[in-house]
């Protein structure tokens, strides 16, 4: 029962032009959501973060977008650089709860 | 400090063997995790400790045995292990509180390979 969905498995994108990585739930008790970046053989980095209350928070190239009544939110990355390629994991938690649901994630290729 | 530390960085071991991973952090972060990642799947949470007490253990197999001596430090225990059992195994803090984000701080992982 995958609760946190990343349906694009991969994406490719130009160096300097937008990134969209997105990201759904079907849990309506989450209330805090996060973007993780990984690179192979290493553990995941924590990139950004939102609390439901909000709908944005931006944080330099990086900004994260939550619709809630969608249960989607996304990742806008720009301009994209090629260091940003890597794998993109969404995770998602639940009041109280220390445990993090995580998507499947994309794998986010920038061409240089 | 912002770092969650992990030793060794890869092992290799048989089904016989017993190994332990080691796992530390310095941000007085209360909360402390084991994951397994397989490759392109996302991380799989194996344990949870909340101060130092295991507080969620998802259906692991007994061959894998935490401990958390003290705030700072999570091992893992490894007895009898399958060649299934290769992957990557990550520690991870947090804090605790409903006033904070949950934000999980991951090591870099150990690779583990079971022959």
């Amino acid at each position: 029962d995958q609760q946190v969905k990343q349906n694009s498995p991969s994406l490719s994108v130009q160096e300097g032009r937008i990134s969209i990585l997105n990201c759904d739930y079907t849990n309506s008790m989450f209330d805090y959501f996060l973007w993780y970046k990984k690179y192979p053989a290493e553990g995941p980095t924590f990139l950004i973060s939102i609390s439901s209350i909000k709908d944005k928070n931006e944080d330099g190239r990086f900004t994260v977008f939550l619709n809630k009544s969608a249960k989607h939110l996304s990742l806008h990355i720009v301009p994209s650089q090629p260091g940003d390629s890597a794998v993109y994991f969404c995770a998602a938690s639940a009041p109280g709860a220390n445990n993090l649901f995580f998507g499947t994630g994309t794998r986010l290729t920038v061409i240089p | 400090d912002t770092e969650v530390t992990q030793t060794p960085k890869h092992l290799v071991m048989g089904m016989t063997n017993k190994k332990s991973l080691k796992c530390e952090q310095h941000m007085g972060h209360r909360a402390m995790y084991w994951y397994k990642q397989k490759a392109k799947k996302p991380p799989e949470l194996m344990f949870v400790y909340s101060y130092e007490k295991l507080s969620i253990n998802e259906s692991v197999p007994s061959r894998f045995s935490p401990e958390c001596p003290n705030s700072s430090l999570l091992n893992l225990h490894l007895h009898a292990l399958q060649p299934e059992d290769s992957a990557l195994y990550l520690c991870a803090s947090s804090h605790i509180g409903l006033d904070r984000g949950n934000e999980q701080f991951f090591g870099p992982g150990t690779r583990l390979t079971v022959l």
